[in-house]
């Protein structure tokens, strides 16, 4: 199994400061289709996770253009340019290059 | 809209089978190229990938579950079901259905992720 890291596994933020949360991967994310299988997932308290970003750079449908992914092979990192409150909640790195899937243990994002 | 929707028992006892089934509204779950899948999480734990089937009924199921595990379609329901034989206290979680955009993972819809616990 790939073996997903994250750091930091716990982020307190300031409303309108940028955050930053960095995903590993025990293996190379690459493809031979050119993308990297990465996805960004966001838990908010009380509610089912939610996609962020797919294929390490691509913002899903609604999620707003300050959430920002990047990264190859095995670094990756999700950039929030400036924290709004209703960012809170647990965000989580998933790889789908190989069976099974695995996530990150989640990096938990709080308000200072 | 697409929506899911998890139905079945929250209580299961030991060495029984925990049997959950999601109703998909707003698209078939015969719609080529799409995957359905089934992602838990114990409490206050993180997330663990179970498996998916294909639109076409082809099934990928997490090797640490494989023994114990089966998903099935029901087109006929729109439905996708999951079945975990042999189950222990360990297998105490929130267990989401979600519709999983391609081969590479690209979960957009997820389910409420009800509780199912494993006790006597």
């Amino acid at each position: 199994d790939i073996v997903m890291t994250q750091s930091p596994l716990s982020l307190p933020v300031t409303p309108g400061e940028p955050a930053s949360i960095s995903c590993r991967s025990s293996q190379s994310l690459l493809h031979s289709d050119g993308y990297n299988h990465l996805d960004w997932y966001l838990q908010k308290p009380g509610q089912s996770p939610q996609l962020l970003i797919y294929l390490g750079s691509n913002r899903a449908p609604g999620v707003p253009d300050r959430f920002r992914g990047s990264g190859s092979g095995t670094d990756f990192t999700l950039k929030i340019s400036r924290v709004e409150t209703e960012d809170v909640g647990v965000y989580y790195c998933m790889e789908g290059l190989q069976i099974p899937f695995t996530f990150g243990p989640g990096t938990k994002v709080e308000i200072k | 809209q697409v929506q899911l929707q998890e139905s079945g028992p929250r209580l299961v006892k030991p060495s029984e089978t925990l049997s959950l089934s999601c109703t998909v509204s707003g698209v078939s779950v015969t719609f080529t190229n799409y995957y359905w899948a089934w992602i838990r999480q114990p409490p206050g734990g993180g997330l663990e990938w179970i498996g998916s089937i294909s639109y076409s009924g082809n099934t990928y199921y997490n090797p640490s579950l494989k023994s114990r595990l089966s998903i099935s379609l029901d087109t006929s329901q729109n439905q996708f079901s999951l079945r975990l034989s042999s189950v222990t206290a360990a297998d105490t979680a929130s267990y989401y259905c979600a519709r999983q955009l391609s081969y590479n993972g690209r979960l957009d819809v997820w389910g409420q992720g009800p509780t199912v616990s494993v006790s006597s």
